[in-house]
């Protein structure tokens, strides 16, 4: 049973670029979020997405935007890079929220470095 | 808001000593808390979840927890750690609002563990 999978696993972009990064959840799971992570820090939640739509989201700008497919596979996009975004970006997925509270499983994460 | 703090951001111990790594919430309504696991250069791993029943939670890897909802804290413990348990751990809290969650995390304790 495959885990949560994300790629690519490295990325470098400059400044003012855009970045997708992909994230498919784990088996039998339909909700996805995404965190990032920088260095030293604990996760910062981004946004949820389940049933292809965002259903939460954190304190980030509108330059975080995301996206879920019918086969509940998720992506991130970052447009405009600033060098504060550079971070570990951490996907999660879970069971769907209306049947309670389930732990995420998180993947091993994207290292975005912005230069 | 609930918000999470790990008092301790590295904690140096001997091997097969015991162990304490803190966490602290606060949160106005009922919450769920959990403690994860990060190696170096990897996602995180859930080492055990607090949902409800009761406070003693066991989880992988001889790791303990207790919800002590008076002193809003959820410490984490081991008896007896080794080498291979020195990592990054973090503690999160979740609350479900509006039928969906997210993951508020704390910014981490290094636990490094001395032969």
């Amino acid at each position: 049973d495959a885990g949560v999978t994300q790629s690519p696993t490295h990325l470098i972009k400059t400044r003012g670029q855009q970045v997708t990064l992909r994230c498919s959840p784990k088996s039998g799971h339909d909700t996805v979020s995404w965190y990032q992570q920088a260095l030293g820090q604990g996760p910062q939640f981004i946004f949820q997405y389940y049933e292809e739509e965002e259903r939460q989201r954190g304190n980030f700008p509108d330059r975080f935007s995301g996206h879920q497919f019918p086969n509940y596979s998720s992506e991130l996009n970052v447009n405009a890079l600033l060098l504060g975004d550079s971070a570990l970006y951490l996907c999660a997925s879970s069971s769907p929220p209306g049947q309670g509270i389930h732990e995420q499983y998180f993947g091993p994460g994207t290292r975005l470095t912005v230069t | 808001a609930q918000s999470v703090t790990q008092l301790d951001s590295q904690v140096p111990v001997f091997e097969e000593a015991p162990v304490e790594l803190r966490c602290n919430y606060s949160s106005s309504v009922s919450v769920y808390l959990f403690w994860y696991v990060q190696y170096p250069n990897q996602g995180l791993q859930l080492l055990l979840k607090y949902l409800s029943g009761s406070t003693l939670v066991k989880g992988i890897n001889g790791f303990e927890a207790e919800f002590n909802k008076s002193q809003t804290s959820f410490h984490l413990r081991k008896p007896s750690v080794h080498i291979s348990d020195t990592a990054e751990y973090f503690c999160a809290v979740t609350t479900i609002t509006s039928g969906t969650y997210k993951y508020i995390f704390g910014t981490g304790t290094r636990l490094k563990v001395l032969a």
